[in-house]
């Protein structure tokens, strides 16, 4: 079974760009989470969402949003980027939620310069 | 919102060496998963602890959950290079919502050959 992919993997961004960042979950699994790794703050969770609706969101500013398409491949869209959006995005795929197993995708290393 | 404190935050040993990562938290736990991160890598699923007091074992790593379910701890006996990288817990707290799971900051494990 494929794991996780995230595309892109790498990114580079400026100061007030928006980006999306996508995610394909493991086939059969409806729950997606977006988690943000940072050395200062650990894994901070943005939101999960499954079978297309959202089900928790995080303490993050409404910049940060999601979706999550009926195929169940789910994408991030974090809009007017700050400095301090630098930072690993990591999303995660589960079959019933992120209260069970959850399968980690290698990530998309986003840079605001 | 849920805090769950991991300690220690880096740990030193020489190969062969014990190893120890504590999980403590404030309030009840639901249950608590375990991931490991190798360095540049992603979060991978080690275990979940869900009864009181429970005791895991794979291979060289013991998992265990605090009776009053308000902590959990993996141990790794006899430590080798292919252990390094950061362990972290992830808390689960009965009634769900964004804090309903929470990450550790992790320790990580630096081995000395």
């Amino acid at each position: 079974k494929a794991g996780v992919t995230q595309t892109p993997r790498y990114l580079i961004k400026t100061r007030g760009q928006q980006v999306t960042l996508s995610c394909s979950p493991i086939s059969g699994h409806r729950s997606v989470s977006w988690y943000q790794q940072t050395p200062g703050q650990g894994l901070q969770f943005l939101f999960e969402y499954f079978s297309e609706t959202q089900r928790n969101k995080g303490n993050f500013p409404g910049r940060f949003s999601g979706r999550q398409f009926s195929n169940s491949r789910s994408e991030m869209n974090v809009s007017t980027l700050e400095l301090g959006d630098s930072a690993l995005y990591l999303c995660a795929s589960s079959l019933l939620g992120r209260y069970n197993e959850q399968f980690f995708g290698p990530g998309t290393r986003l840079t605001v310069l | 919102g849920q805090q769950v404190m991991q300690i220690p935050q880096y740990q030193h040993v020489q190969e062969g060496e014990d190893f120890t990562t504590y999980c403590n938290s404030s309030t009840t736990l639901s249950n608590i998963q375990w991931y490991k991160q190798r360095p540049g890598g992603h979060p991978v699923f080690l275990i979940q602890l869900v009864k009181s007091g429970e005791v895991k074992k794979q291979k060289r790593l013991t998992f265990q959950f605090g009776e009053a379910k308000k902590n959990s701890s993996l141990h790794i006996t006899a430590t080798q290079t292919t252990d390094v990288g950061t362990y972290f817990c992830a808390a689960m707290y009965s009634g769900g919502g964004a804090d309903g799971l929470t990450f550790g900051k992790g320790t990580h494990l630096i081995i000395q050959p």
